[in-house]
């Protein structure tokens, strides 16, 4: 079955722009993978799915800040003029053989 | 809008089995989707435990296989999971799930089952 990696934390300046990796195993660089956030205490959120194409469809009331690009085995979801509501866990999940796969978490601090 | 509400017990001894119950709204389950159960233990990650298509078919995590069971209720609009012989390790918070196809489109609240005696 794929195995997804995630960095386990990452950090940027609120405003700025961050860039969160999801990297497929080996073999599986055309799978689809879902978004979810998951700010502290709360259940996670869908975000959106993401194509190896880089094509993505988001959630109902995602901001338009959110947005997926894609690049061989790597999935990316970018955050732009970040804000401190954007201080959460993030995880990248997808599929295969019936069975549901989610990476580590990237733990990300607006500073 | 599809939404999903766990309830269950937030205590079990352990030995005990934990059993859990997922009601969907918005959404009539017989319809289609795929229904799953996930875990997340204080601190760490999401665990995928187990899921069911409305029709029945049934996909466990490997390593919780021998000691979980999911079911449907149709005519509750209802997802079930039971897990056995639990022991402090299966503390978590429990969250139910559904999704139309490759991925998660819906998450519930989520519930925390604490095992202790």
């Amino acid at each position: 079955q794929p195995v997804l990696t995630q960095s386990s934390s990452a950090s940027a300046s609120l405003g700025s722009s961050v860039k969160l990796t999801c990297t497929l195993s080996s073999g599986r660089s055309t799978y689809i993978i879902a978004w979810h956030q998951q700010q502290p205490g709360k259940a996670p959120r869908y975000l959106m799915k993401l194509e190896g194409s880089g094509s993505y469809n988001k959630g109902s009331g995602v901001p338009d800040r959110f947005s997926g690009s894609s690049s061989g085995a790597d999935r990316y979801l970018t955050i732009s003029n970040l804000q401190s509501e954007d201080e959460a866990d993030y995880y990248c999940e997808t599929w295969d053989s019936n069975t549901w796969v989610f990476g580590g978490g990237t733990k990300l601090t607006v500073l | 809008q599809v939404q999903l509400q766990e309830s269950g017990p937030g205590l079990v001894k352990p030995s005990e089995t934990l059993s859990l119950t997922c009601t969907v709204s918005g959404y009539s389950i017989s319809s289609g989707y795929y229904w799953g159960w996930i875990r997340q233990p204080p601190g760490k990650g999401l665990e995928w435990i187990g899921s069911i298509y409305h029709s029945g078919s049934t996909y466990y995590n490997p390593s919780l296989k021998s000691r979980v069971t999911i079911s449907v209720d149709t005519s509750k609009n209802q997802i079930s999971l039971k897990l056995s012989s639990v022991t402090a390790a299966d503390t978590a918070v429990y969250y139910c799930a559904g999704k139309q196809s490759v991925t998660v489109d819906y998450w519930g609240q989520g519930t925390l089952v604490t095992v202790s005696s």
